[in-house]
């Protein structure tokens, strides 16, 4: 099954500072996904990333994902308060067809902004 | 458009009992999955439905089992609940079968279940 790692487990910077959150695949990614949640609510859709090299950016985080497809980071500029939670990055396995496909998530990285 | 939502959003339970949660998804997605969210194992895949079928299935005892209606919404069911039962379910919805594309899910808020 693929495994997802992330990295850090979790961060704490300051106000203001960029971090990078990273997302390691044991197999190829067809299809990344990075979700934001606050603690003990629902996930927050952020991007989807598909194609290797692929980059998407909304207001400031930026995930790319690298060329051989399995790594993608998540990356935030200057950061605020307001981006404290837990980011999530979730996979899509080959297109199998069979019926052991599922979603898999890595275990998530807290980030913690202090003003 | 309304998002996913879930009900009841907490519940408390005891061993033994069983328990059933809903999801509606968002309107005109038809794909609805479920998920159980621990501290120690994190975001585990439970089950997928699509037009009123179960498409995939995680690893998880038969004590878990779930439908969805004819308006893609669904529910879950835990029977004879156990202590380790205590977790986040959260459901998420999708326009398609996840067999077919890479196709975003959203998720709803979740019901925190705890088992006494």
């Amino acid at each position: 099954s693929q495994e997802l790692e992330q990295s850090p487990q979790s961060l704490i910077v300051q106000e203001g500072k960029n971090l990078t959150i990273n997302c390691t695949s044991s197999k190829t990614l067809y299809g990344l996904y990075w979700y934001k949640q606050k603690y003990g609510e629902g996930l927050i859709f952020l991007m989807m990333l598909q194609k290797g090299g692929e980059e998407k950016s909304h207001e400031k985080i930026t995930a790319k994902l690298d060329e051989k497809k399995q790594q993608s980071s998540l990356h935030i500029t200057a950061s605020q308060p307001s981006h404290a939670g837990i980011y999530l990055c979730g996979a899509d396995g080959p297109y199998s067809g069979g019926s052991n496909y599922k979603l898999t998530f890595g275990k998530g990285t807290l980030l913690t902004v202090n003003p | 458009k309304a998002g996913v939502t879930q009900t009841p959003r907490y519940l408390i339970k005891t061993r033994g009992q069983q328990v059933t949660l809903s999801c509606s998804p968002i309107s005109g997605h038809r794909s609805v999955s479920w998920y159980q969210q621990t501290p120690g194992q994190g975001l585990q895949f439970l089950f997928e439905y699509f037009s009123e079928t179960q498409r995939n299935k995680g690893n998880f005892p038969g004590r878990f089992s779930g439908r969805q209606f004819s308006n893609s919404r669904s529910e879950m069911n835990v029977s004879t609940l156990e202590l380790g039962d205590s977790a986040l379910y959260l459901c998420a919805s999708s326009r398609f079968d996840r067999r077919g594309s890479a196709d975003t899910q959203y998720f709803g808020p979740g019901t925190r279940l705890t088992v006494l």
